[in-house]
């Protein structure tokens, strides 16, 4: 069965600083990941996904993900935060067993607060 | 591309009445959607898969009598909470599956119940 845990339910960074939010997956099959945004009162908005090819996925808003599979990490990162930034992310991982549902296992969120 | 409609986007009802909510994928065919709900500050559960033309799947601990869920066409599914109770306020929010072979979902921008 497939898992994802998100490190650090906030993150807190200074406008122009580096970005970075951690997941790590977990999967008896090659995964498909991906990374959502949630704006307060909306719903999720994809932000990249990973499937198969690059390990280094880019997405929309300025926003990278790196597949490294012998970490099971698939860590967003963005060079520069910007206010606009400041939301709930979601890390997660397709459900590829046996009965291919194609449903997605949510972890926990990140909050980023960006301060200026 | 890749939108999802949902309405409404707020509704407020009495108690032991019920609600149906609408998700609609509006540039494509989504032979499966999914409907989630989320609690303020948690992430999404997932309570059913929908697949057009057939029953719902529904999530271990969810009451499929309660939240009737239709998926009659492929761009339009309907969750009804019947007999809504004030602990069943909450957003729901569902999603598309763009293709079979991807994994990929589009949500629809939520829909907040308040059961008064």
């Amino acid at each position: 069965a497939q898992s994802v845990t998100q490190l650090g339910s906030h993150v807190s960074v200074s406008e122009g600083a580096l970005v970075l939010l951690r997941c790590n997956y977990s999967s008896s099959v090659p995964p498909y990941l991906f990374w959502y945004v949630q704006y307060p009162n909306q719903g999720l908005q994809l932000l990249l996904k990973y499937t198969t090819g690059a390990t280094l996925v880019k997405g929309i808003n300025g926003f990278e993900a790196e597949f490294k599979k012998s970490e099971t990490s698939f860590h967003l990162t963005k060079p520069s935060a910007h206010m606009s930034d400041a939301a709930e992310y979601f890390c997660a991982v397709s459900d590829q067993g046996s009965s291919n549902t194609g449903k997605l296992i949510f972890g926990q969120g990140t909050t980023l607060q960006v301060k200026p | 591309g890749a939108v999802v409609s949902q309405h409404p986007s707020w509704v407020i009802c009495k108690s032991g009445t019920s609600v149906k909510i609408e998700c609609r994928s509006l540039d494509f065919q989504a032979t499966t959607m999914f409907w989630y709900r989320q609690f303020p500050k948690q992430s999404l559960m997932l309570m059913a898969t929908s697949n057009e033309g057939s029953k719902a799947t529904y999530e271990q601990g969810v009451e499929k009598d309660k939240f009737l869920i239709n998926h009659a066409s492929l761009t339009l599914s309907t969750l009804t909470v019947t007999s809504a109770h004030p602990e069943d306020s909450s957003f729901y929010i569902c999603s598309a599956r763009l293709l079979a072979t991807t994994y990929e979902q589009y949500f629809g921008p939520g829909t907040r119940l308040t059961v008064t």
